[in-house]
């Protein structure tokens, strides 16, 4: 079964530059979710999209922004980056249609700020 | 706003035995959804079970269930014949009633480390 694709797995970004995630959800998934994860800690939510739109906004930081296309993917968009922002990278997505469905995660996205 | 609640940051078990997850939440919702979460060393978040709170019936996937118990809010984890592979760190998670539109995500609790010894 096709399952969310995340790009680049790895990305190596120097201080104050931009770095751009890509996600695919699952096909027919309607919403579309990004989450970070620093070492040793739970994934904190950051934004999150239905069909297309804002849906609800996390501790996402003022220099990252995020947005959903015309075909459901996603990217989110970090600019001047902090050696703080280092970490995993999450996309995951769901069919809302159906009350609570179930949320399903990308392999993720490491991000390393040096 | 919704919490969760995982209060073993570690545990071990022996290949073959069973180990028990805790986890507690809390909401004043009274439609929700409750799920378990694995992540290995590779990090990747691997869906292990899911539980509807309107659900008497507690969930089961091969090895693993769950004994849920809405009034106490509590949503613990069993691992029965504990493999190897079942190494890794486990998170609890929960999500609200999302009938109404919207993208309501997951609340995750801190996480248990389970270790498997040989």
């Amino acid at each position: 079964a096709a399952g969310v694709i995340q790009s680049p797995r790895h990305l190596i970004k120097e201080k104050r530059e931009t770095a751009t995630l890509k996600c695919y959800p699952i096909p027919r998934h309607d919403t579309v979710y990004w989450y970070q994860q620093g070492p040793g800690q739970d994934p904190q939510f950051l934004i999150s999209f239905y069909e297309k739109m804002q849906s609800d906004k996390g501790s996402i930081p003022d220099r990252f922004s995020a947005q959903q296309f015309s075909d459901y993917h996603s990217e989110l968009n970090m600019s001047s980056l902090e050696l703080g922002d280092s970490a995993l990278y999450f996309c995951a997505s769901s069919w809302d249609r159906v009350s609570g469905n179930t949320i399903y995660f990308g392999e993720g996205s490491w991000l390393t700020v040096v | 706003a919704q919490t969760v609640t995982q209060s073993q940051p570690e545990m071990s078990v022996q290949e073959a035995e069973t180990v028990t997850l805790s986890c507690t939440y809390d909401t004043s919702e009274s439609d929700y959804y409750l799920f378990w979460y694995k992540q290995p060393p590779s990090r990747q978040m691997i869906l292990v079970i899911r539980q509807e709170a309107y659900k008497q019936q507690n969930a089961t996937e091969n090895r693993f269930s769950v004994n849920f118990q809405k009034a106490a809010k509590s949503f613990s984890l069993k691992i029965s014949d504990s493999q190897l592979g079942d190494a890794a760190m486990y998170f609890c998670a929960y999500r609200g009633d999302t009938s109404g539109g919207g993208a309501d995500g997951l609340t995750f609790g801190k996480g248990t480390h389970l270790i498997i010894q040989p």
